[in-house]
């Protein structure tokens, strides 16, 4: 299992707001990453540190994090925002890189 | 921008090594700052980060294929690889190749991903 927990699916309406969450310890000492990824795609990175964007990704996507949560929000969520979406941090000893299971966006 | 390709065998036999090689374009392994990364995704499931090799030669697997791992950079023709060994069917996965910042922990560029298929 990972150290990094996420919810497997999450659904939002087309123009809404959403949040994904990230859940582990290491997130009390470690900031989270981003990542998109749509069918048959490499992962994008869409967040990294306390809430910063890669040129390039829209300003609807937010980073923010509290105690041993991390979450990315979507505010006015789009079509084309339908994808799977995985943080990334580090391991609880700070040694190495996990990942989260992933959570599956859907937009209605 | 810096760009990343993978590239290697898409088929291995059980018990063999898996070997891939990852070409970066628009940048220099050797300018350092970043470490080069693998990480590989099972069919329908989540990311597993495999480890990464910095210009000098250092490297950091996960403890998990620690024991079957090696990451090694050619900068002359600005290129890393991996090595699995003794690989079985469970290692049949997308692997991709990433640029990764430490400090926060990022990975970005990806390459586009090859799939290694273990069969007989």
């Amino acid at each position: 299992s990972s150290e990094l927990t996420q919810d497997p699916a999450v659904s939002v309406a087309l123009g809404q707001t959403v949040r994904i969450t990230c859940q582990g310890d290491s997130l009390r000492s470690y900031y989270a990453s981003w990542y998109q990824q749509k069918p048959g795609q490499a992962p994008v990175l869409v967040i990294y540190g306390k809430n910063n964007r890669p040129s390039g990704i829209p300003d609807r996507f937010s980073g923010s994090s509290s105690g041993n949560t991390a979450s990315l929000t979507i505010t006015g969520a789009q079509a084309e925002d339908e994808a799977d979406y995985y943080c990334n941090s580090r391991d609880s000893s700070g040694n190495h890189p996990v990942f989260g299971g992933g959570t599956k966006l859907t937009v209605l | 921008q810096v760009q990343l390709q993978e590239s290697g065998p898409g088929l291995v036999k059980p018990s063999q090594t898996l070997s891939l090689t990852c070409t970066v374009s628009g940048g220099s392994i050797s300018s350092g700052g970043y470490y080069w990364s693998w990480i590989r995704q099972h069919p329908g499931k989540g990311l597993e980060w495999i480890g990464y090799i910095y210009y000098s030669g250092s490297t950091y697997y996960n403890p998990s294929l620690k024991s079957r791992v090696t990451i090694s950079v050619d900068t002359s023709k600005n290129q890393f690889s991996l090595k699995l060994s003794s690989v079985t069917a469970a290692d049949t996965a997308v692997y991709y190749c990433a640029r990764e910042g430490k400090v926060p922990n990022w990975f970005d560029p990806w390459g586009q991903g090859t799939l290694v298929t273990v069969s007989s």
